[in-house]
Parts: C-alpha cells; sequence; structure tokens
C-alpha cells in the first residue's frame, strides 16, 4: 500500500520570506500522479499544485512549484513571498492514474504553515 | 455551479442515534468520494461512486455506514448507531472521469457524538 509521509507537522515563516514544506511517499508504481492540497482554517480544501510523475519538470503555479524527486521519493512544496492569506494545513497527497477508490488518493497528515506578520 | 456542497455543516448527536450527510457534487461530475478527516490527521478515503454505482469501499466503512447515490447526482452518507469514535469532519469530493487529476472538495460536515 501507497504511503504518504509529511513529516513537518507545523511550520512558520515570515510574511515574504520563502518556505519549504516536505513530503516522502512510498509506491512500487511507476507511474502516478502526486498533489498539495491547501486546507484553511473551517475552509474547503483547494487543490495547490499538481506532479504527474512520467514529467521531469517540476510543477510551477505562480508562487507556488515543487522539487520532485522521483527516485528517491520526494516531493516538497515551496512558497515564495509567503502572504497571509497561505497560512493554512497543507497536505501532500499521491494518486494512481488509474485511481478512484481506495487506492486512489492517499494524504499525508499535513503541515500546519503559521505566516508571521 | 459553485462547487460541491455538503449539508448540514455541522452535527451533534448523542450516542446511539442515527445521522444523515448530503452531498451535492459539481453537476457534471459522475465521480463522487467519501472521505473521513479526524483532528490533526489527512483525509481517509471511505468510499467512492461513479454515477450511481459504488463501486469501492474502505474497511473503515463499518456496517453501520451505508452510502447512496440514486440517479448518480447527489449522495448521502448515513451513519446508524453512531459512537463516540465517529466523531470527525466527513469530506465530499468529486471529479470528472476518467480521471483527470483533481478532487473538489466541499466543505465538510463536522459530526460530534456525544
Amino acid at each position: 500500500a501507497q504511503t504518504v509521509t509529511q513529516s513537518q507537522p507545523e511550520m512558520s515563516v515570515q510574511e515574504a520570506e520563502t518556505v519549504t514544506l516536505s513530503c516522502t511517499y512510498d509506491t512500487s508504481e511507476s507511474d502516478y500522479y502526486l498533489f498539495w492540497y491547501k486546507q484553511p482554517p473551517s475552509r474547503q480544501m483547494i487543490l495547490v499544485i499538481r506532479q504527474e510523475a512520467y514529467k521531469q519538470q517540476n510543477a510551477t503555479e505562480n508562487r507556488f512549484s515543487v522539487n520532485f524527486q522521483k527516485a528517491a521519493k520526494s516531493f516538497s512544496l515551496k512558497i515564495s513571498d509567503s502572504q497571509l492569506g497561505d497560512a493554512a494545513m497543507y497536505f501532500c497527497a499521491y494518486r494512481r492514474p488509474t485511481g478512484g477508490g481506495a487506492d486512489g488518493l492517499t494524504f499525508g497528515k499535513g503541515t500546519h504553515l503559521i505566516i508571521q506578520p | 455551479d459553485t462547487g460541491v456542497s455538503q449539508d448540514p455543516r455541522h452535527k451533534i448527536t448523542k450516542r446511539g442515534q442515527n445521522v444523515t450527510f448530503r452531498c451535492d457534487p459539481i453537476s457534471e461530475h459522475n465521480r463522487l468520494y467519501w472521505y473521513r478527516q479526524t483532528l490533526g490527521q489527512g483525509p481517509e478515503f471511505l468510499t467512492y461512486f461513479q454515477n450511481e454505482a459504488q463501486l469501492e469501499k474502505s474497511r473503515l466503512l463499518s456496517d453501520r455506514f451505508s452510502a447512496e447515490r440514486p440517479k448518480g447526482s447527489f449522495s448521502t452518507l448515513e451513519i446508524q448507531r453512531t459512537e463516540q469514535g465517529d466523531s470527525a469532519m466527513y469530506l465530499c469530493a468529486s471529479s470528472l472521469g476518467p480521471y483527470t487529476g483533481e478532487l473538489f472538495f466541499g466543505e465538510g460536515s463536522r459530526l460530534t457524538v456525544l
């Protein structure tokens, strides 16, 4: 079974600075998807960024980028120019391409990101 | 369409009572998922529908839990004879199949069992 590990329960960063959230995963598959989801307090979870395992190029979405190391099974999220609105729980998630269901989306335990003004 | 909606947002009940949650997915999405999230944990998969067919259930979904998606539209999740361990946030998500990568989540239904 796939597992996703987020080793940082909480991270704190000064506004406008850069922060990196770590994620490692375990899988025997060669083709899969990785995601970072953001869950603000009392609000719905939204997708931040997505990476297809077959793509070597790291995904980027505005201030958010990933460092995908397939051999190391590592998938970190970098947030540049941190803003107060970035404060949230961040979840790393793994999904098989033929997924849906129990072997579909597997989440880590999350990292609580605090933005210091 | 404003996204996935869930009702009620909060439910407090006494142990042993039955509760039902409703999820309305994004209208064109044929896949619907239920997840459970407890404090300090990531969401855990419960069950999944493709249209009206319930294709997979997690071992977390005991016999007290039942989910339906009549006509492939909205879905309900019923918990019978609630226990304190059922206290959690129940999240619904939908996606457009075949798989496109992203799940769209609702805001969740928080259950407190006293």
